[in-house]
């Protein structure tokens, strides 16, 4: 059974630009999640999707968004890049629960 | 708000020893709790799930426990190998996800 993948792996942008991940669950999962990884503030939340709708959102402003489709694959995007944008943004799909989490996107934004 | 504490930040070890890493959280409200290991620029990878009607759980080598009342949830690592070495992150489900900072652990050969 393939694992939760994301693309791309690695990244960069510049302050302004705007950049979408992707992420495909493991098969049978409808829950995705993402989170942001940095040294200072270890792994925040972002957001939770379920069959499409967004059902969490954690603390972060509106430049970031996402969305799921019908085949659970899920979408981010970040507008507007900040410099303390650059982190590692990491997938998880869920079933029962338990959170299986793919290798992540490592975005630098100069 | 719920928040996560885990100590050590980072602990060294000689291989074959028998560890413990702490993980403590605020509120007892809880749906489950997960144990995560991470290697440098990795993913996570799950290491046990324990469930908030659960005491603990065990795979292999790792036993984690769970006590809501008190806010705690240890994990046990029997035998270390120098393969354990890593950063442990505790997860805990209520309203939201929210992990702790981790333990960076290293067993030396």
């Amino acid at each position: 059974k393939a694992g939760v993948t994301q693309t791309p792996r690695y990244l960069i942008k510049t302050r302004g630009q705007q950049v979408t991940l992707s992420c495909s669950p493991i098969s049978g999962h409808r829950s995705v999640s993402w989170y942001q990884q940095t040294p200072g503030q270890g792994l925040q939340f972002l957001f939770e999707y379920f069959s499409e709708t967004q059902r969490n959102k954690g603390n972060f402003p509106g430049r970031f968004s996402g969305r799921q489709f019908s085949n659970s694959r899920s979408e981010m995007n970040v507008s507007t890049l900040e410099l303390g944008d650059s982190a590692l943004y990491l997938c998880a799909s869920s079933f029962s629960g338990e959170l299986f989490f793919g290798e992540g996107s490592r975005l630098t934004v100069l | 708000k719920q928040e996560v504490t885990q100590i050590p930040a980072a602990l060294s070890v000689p291989e074959g020893e028998n560890l413990v890493l702490n993980c403590s959280f605020t509120d007892s409200a809880i749906y489950n709790l997960q144990w995560f290991r991470q290697d440098p620029g990795k993913g996570l990878t799950s290491l046990l799930l324990i469930q908030s009607s659960q005491r603990e759980q065990t795979s292999g080598r790792l036993n984690a426990s769970l006590d809501k009342s008190s806010g705690r949830s240890t994990l046990y690592i029997a035998a270390s190998q120098p393969g354990d070495s890593a950063t442990y992150l505790c997860a805990v489900q209520s309203e939201k996800l929210v992990f702790g900072k981790g333990t960076k652990l290293t067993v030396n050969p």
